[in-house]
């Protein structure tokens, strides 16, 4: 079965720009989560959603947004882009009740 | 407020000197513990849940176990390919709806030398 998937794997901003983010859970998954992880940090937790509905949100700016599609696909929204915003950003999905799975993440450079 | 704390920050082992990693936790209600596996670009790899003090689990050279402050993961005979970045991360009752919420320490970088 194919795992979590990420896109881009790869992205360069500038400051003051918005990207978005993909993610895609594996099969059967209900359940998306989202990561922020700093270099020789580990992984803070963003947002999680469950059935398209917001269902927890981390010490993260409103700048930060999220959503679940009907298929438990997600994307990630980061508007007015800082230096700071630099990190790979994880995705995770599971089952409910069930350990977290993550993707390989996007590498997103600010320059 | 929760907090996990990873110790050493790096550890550098000959293949089959087997030693342990250490993380210490705080938290209101604990609804799990889970560590990780994660190689240089790459996301972190799931590989083991535990639930309350006393247990135990295992995988091929790696054992977790778990007290009411603390987990160890040892690692027996490593090889080579045990390098990696190892975290854990702890999950609470009192996150509300955010069920999935994880609160991860920083790692530890393990390089196993031949």
């Amino acid at each position: 079965d194919a795992g979590v998937t990420q896109s881009p794997t790869h992205l360069i901003k500038t400051r003051g720009q918005h990207v978005t983010l993909r993610c895609s859970p594996i099969s059967g998954h209900k359940s998306v989560s989202w990561y922020q992880q700093v270099l020789g940090q580990g992984p803070q937790f963003i947002f999680q959603y469950y059935e398209k509905e917001e269902r927890g949100r981390g010490n993260f700016p409103d700048r930060f947004s999220a959503r679940q599609f009907p298929n438990y696909s997600s994307e990630l929204n980061v508007n007015a882009l800082l230096l700071g915003d630099s990190a790979l950003y994880l995705c995770a999905s599971s089952r409910a009740g069930e350990p977290q799975h993550f993707g390989d993440g996007t590498r997103l450079s600010i320059l | 407020e929760d907090q996990v704390t990873q110790s050493p920050e790096a550890l550098r082992l000959q293949e089959g000197e087997s030693s342990s990693l250490n993380c210490s936790y705080t938290v209101s209600g604990l609804r799990g513990l889970f560590w990780y596996r994660q190689d240089p670009g790459k996301g972190p790899e799931f590989l083991f849940t535990l639930y309350s003090a006393g247990e135990e689990k295992e995988k091929e050279r790696l054992k977790a176990t778990l007290t009411k402050k603390e987990s160890f993961l040892h690692i027996t005979a490593p090889k080579p390919e045990d390098s990696a970045t190892y975290l854990c991360a702890v999950q609470a009752m009192n996150y509300g709806g955010a069920t999935n919420k994880l609160i991860f320490g920083t790692g530890t970088l393990l390089a196993v030398q031949p």
